[in-house]
């Protein structure tokens, strides 16, 4: 079946590193692929997608590009912040769904 | 405004007991998940409805039943609790189609003890 794999954490930076999470994922067809980020205590948010090959998904510093001939959609940032800490999921929904299929979540902690 | 919203936000109970959480979405949207988040933080869906139509079940035990009155709610009931059920559960709302953004609630932490 479709799933998700992604790095595990946590990943422990200090503040204005360089970040990369790496996420790969197994699917039929052609799934839509996204990062969601969940801050302590609260829900999810959608950080950012990207539905076909070669999107680039990019949102508040954050990029990922969909990359099929290597079925990843890794995440970077080129500066992290104090407030960037937090649990990143990687996703995709399987090709006509809306449900979605999660990694397990990275951790990123950013130190001053 | 809260977009997506469940209560209780903490539920602590003991085995056996039934109980019920609560969801609702003014959104607009057509779909409302379950999710259940485990310990590890690992993210499962349960259940989605699309216009109060079940749409996805995944293979969630018979004791779990989702009701959706409206299209603005669903709730999930919870029967004959297990310690194993200990979990965060997550409702969540999108438009109808594939490849849209799910707008989630703030989660409900069930204790079970």
């Amino acid at each position: 079946g479709d799933s998700v794999t992604q790095m595990e954490g946590p990943v422990t930076l200090s503040e204005e590193a360089f970040l990369t999470i790496n996420c790969t994922y197994t699917a039929t067809g052609y799934p839509s692929l996204f990062w969601y980020v969940q801050y302590p205590g609260e829900g999810l948010q959608l950080l950012l997608k990207a539905t076909k090959a070669d999107d680039k998904g990019s949102n508040k510093g954050f990029e990922a590009t969909y990359r099929k001939e290597t079925t990843s959609f890794h995440l970077e940032k080129g500066s992290v912040q104090v407030s960037d800490s937090a649990v990143y999921f990687c996703a995709l929904s399987p090709y006509n769904t809306d449900k979605l299929i999660f990694g397990t979540g990275t951790r990123l902690q950013v130190f001053p | 405004d809260t977009a997506v919203s469940q209560t209780p936000k903490y539920l602590v109970t003991q085995m056996g007991n039934d109980k019920s959480i609560k969801c609702e979405q003014n959104l607009g949207h057509d779909t409302m998940y379950w999710y259940k988040q485990d310990s590890k933080k690992f993210l499962k869906i349960m259940f989605s409805y699309n216009n109060k139509e079940l749409i996805i079940n995944e293979t969630v035990p018979n004791r779990f039943s989702p009701k959706s009155p409206d299209k603005a709610h669903l709730n999930l009931h919870i029967n004959s609790l297990e310690l194993g059920d200990s979990a965060v559960y997550f409702c969540a709302s999108s438009r109808t189609g594939a490849n849209t953004e799910a707008f989630f609630g703030q989660g409900t932490r069930l204790t079970v003890v």
